[in-house]
């Protein structure tokens, strides 16, 4: 079965740090990952895009990295800021690309 | 250039009821796709539909269907509403369905079903 696992389920941490989330999937066969960033209310946003060849790709202060032997990802935060707290989701689509498999998210609060 | 838009922005149903939701896309985008998400829960794809046809479909049952029409945009129907119903609806639209475009999501329509 299809699946995207995300940890932690939600995360806590003070302004200027910075983390680092996980994804692992099984979707199968593959064809790209996706990282969404989602404020409360409103529709996920894209931040980065990877396909198989793909190592890592950067956004400004989000770094994602993609593992496909492990069929892992994850995403990296730098300096955070309090504009980042969010929901991010993992997305993953089968190869033929008409399969978005989503995980649950990770629920990022940023304190000052 | 508008994004993607969804209206209404909120609603609310009785239970077996029936509700049509809209979405037009970003402009010059031909794909569009519609997820459910449960709250505090990832989005569930529900289908796509491209060049007025359904392409894909997650695993929701018949009681949800759609349409898309010759403008690309599109709507959700969902008939014989359930408690279980009660989510935000999201509409995704990109230039292609095979996945590798970015997809560009609308604010959501928040249903509630009495």
């Amino acid at each position: 079965k299809n699946q995207v696992e995300q940890s932690p389920q939600s995360l806590i941490i003070l302004e200027g740090k910075n983390c680092t989330l996980q994804c692992n999937y099984t979707v199968s066969p593959f064809s790209n990952l996706r990282w969404y960033k989602q404020d409360t209310g409103r529709g996920p946003v894209s931040l980065t895009i990877m396909t198989f060849s793909e190592n890592t790709k950067s956004n400004g202060r989000y770094t994602a990295t993609l593992d496909a032997d492990t069929k892992q990802s994850s995403l990296h935060i730098t300096a955070s800021q309090l504009s980042d707290s969010a929901s991010y989701i993992c997305v993953v689509t089968e190869s033929y690309g008409q399969n978005f498999v989503f995980g649950p998210g990770t629920r990022l609060s940023v304190l000052p | 250039d508008a994004g993607v838009t969804q209206s209404p922005t909120h609603l609310i149903k009785t239970r077996g009821q029936q509700v049509t939701l809209r979405c037009s896309p970003k402009s010059g985008h031909d794909t569009v796709s519609w997820y459910q998400q449960a709250l505090g829960q990832g989005p569930q794809f529900i289908f796509q539909y491209y060049e007025e046809e359904e392409r894909q479909r997650g695993n929701f049952p018949d009681r949800f269907s759609g349409h898309q029409f010759p403008n690309y945009s599109s709507e959700l129907n969902v008939n014989a509403l359930l408690l279980g119903d009660s989510a935000l609806y999201l509409c995704a639209s990109s230039l292609d369905p095979g996945g590798s475009e970015t997809q560009y999501f609308g604010p959501g329509t928040r249903l509630l079903v009495l």
